[in-house]
């Protein structure tokens, strides 16, 4: 079992609105990472968290943000949806604190009409 | 940027046949991995390769790294109809190692016919 979270499963938005996705690793993980996949760009890195601190950040603007609790959910949050944010969010935790060994949840498929 | 290239993007075969997929990558790394996506989930890690080795074998998977070609490839034989499914490379970025930013490949879709 991959021990990640994902909530929720699917989600249909309108452009404009904005989402929040959530992600529990299981207990003791405290590194995630977020990546976006999507047919045409693939899967792209968004962010790093570990103890609820930014470690690293992709090549997104601004309306993609992330934080991590001290329990170690992290959530995600795109504002002003736009078409083109529509894809497959994956979470994924670390094999200790290495990072050579990523367990992924099954992913929030997001859609925006 | 994809760092990570594979191909065939599409590999279509018998059951029992093996399959082969190609990766290229562009920096330096401390590792390769390899993970498989079956269709519309989160990915599974297979095999992890490092940057002083060569060869690496699990189970029905061989796959190998050549740094001065920068380029990897991973070999399923006699393989089953469940071995449909996507499959990835990913690298770590620059080789500064310990950070979970991957660079993946946009990935072979391998199908397995009965």
């Amino acid at each position: 079992k991959a021990g990640v979270t994902q909530t929720p499963r699917y989600l249909i938005k309108t452009r404009g609105q904005q989402v929040t996705l959530s992600c529990s690793p299981i207990s003791g993980h405290r590194s995630v990472s977020w990546y976006q996949q999507t047919p045409g760009q693939g899967l792209q890195f968004l962010f790093e968290y570990f103890s609820e601190t930014q470690r690293n950040k992709g090549n997104f603007p601004g309306r993609f943000s992330g934080r991590q609790f001290s329990n170690s959910r992290s959530e995600m949050n795109v504002s002003t949806l736009e078409l083109g944010d529509s894809a497959l969010y994956l979470c994924a935790r670390g094999h200790g604190n290495r990072g050579e060994k990523l367990f992924f949840g099954s992913g929030t498929q997001l859609s925006v009409l | 940027s994809q760092q990570g290239e594979e191909d065939p993007q599409a590999l279509s075969i018998q059951e029992g046949e093996n399959a082969t997929m190609n990766c290229s990558y562009k920096t330096s790394i401390n590792n390769l991995q390899w993970y498989r996506q079956n269709s519309g989930r989160g990915l599974v890690h297979l095999i992890l390769i490092r940057s002083n080795e060569r060869e690496k074998h699990s189970g029905r998977l061989r796959v190998t790294l050549d740094t001065s070609k920068k380029s990897s490839s991973l070999l399923i034989t006699a393989s089953r109809a469940a071995d449909t499914a996507s499959y990835f490379c990913a690298t770590d970025e620059g080789g500064r190692g310990g950070s979970e930013k991957l660079v993946f490949g946009k990935g072979t879709k391998l199908t397995v016919n009965p």
